[in-house]
């Protein structure tokens, strides 16, 4: 139980475009969910956070409207990357958490996005 | 203070050798701990989980941890090379928040 999808898990795009990333939670109902994003040879960085059928919540220094998110149901948030550029490129990981453990977060398989 | 530290490593130990691997945390009221594992160029996933002082045993990984020192640590006994990864301390405190430590780099080396 408790698994996590991420769709796609790798996208090349060209600069200025919008790139969706969908995460969802495929057995259990994620109460909130998260989106990272990881630098090679870098440590996580939490982005945001979100909750259903609510705004959400952006770690300082995340532009709000290049990142938008939606977390319309309690198995689906989207991430889009509008107006991509080069310094974009990066592994973007959602998680979930509101599974078995509440506190617990499941992580998805992750997104490589390349923005060429 | 960061929420949670951990020492980033690198960390060595030869094969069946016991890998030790700490976080200290800043939180007092935080309740739950957790180890995830992260591959090179993989989203990280969980270990263990722990909420009451003293150990938890799962296979070859044990966790501890200590309230009243506020750290927890994780230790990997019979390491085998598989284990070569990132270890993720993670520690939310009570509210919606996560924090993860930057994580310790292992390798086994066989």
């Amino acid at each position: 139980g408790a698994v996590v999808s991420q769709h796609p898990s790798r996208v090349i795009c060209k600069s200025g475009t919008s790139v969706k990333i969908e995460c969802r939670s495929l057995d259990f109902q994620a109460t909130t969910m998260f989106w990272y994003r990881q630098f090679p040879k870098q440590s996580l960085m939490l982005m945001a956070t979100s909750n259903e059928g609510s705004k959400a919540t952006y770690e300082q220094g995340v532009e709000k409207d290049k990142f938008l998110i939606n977390h319309a149901s309690l198995t689906l948030s989207t991430l889009t990357v509008t107006s991509a550029h080069p310094e974009d490129s990066s592994f973007y990981i959602c998680s979930a958490r509101g599974g078995s453990g509440t506190d617990t977060q499941y992580f998805g398989p992750g997104t490589r996005l390349t923005v060429l | 203070q960061k929420e949670v530290e951990q020492n980033s490593g690198p960390l060595s130990v030869p094969e069946g050798a016991i890998a030790s691997l700490n976080c200290t945390y800043s939180d007092r009221g935080s309740q739950s701990f957790f180890w995830y594992r992260q591959y090179s160029g993989k989203s990280p996933e969980l270990i263990m989980s722990i909420y009451s002082n003293g150990d938890k045993e799962d296979g070859r990984f044990t966790a501890q941890l200590n309230k009243a020192s506020q750290y927890v640590s994780l230790l990997i006994r019979d390491s085998q090379p598989s284990d070569s990864a990132t270890y993720l301390c993670a520690v939310p405190p009570p509210g919606n928040q996560f924090y993860f430590g930057t994580g310790t780099s292992l390798t086994v080396i066989p």
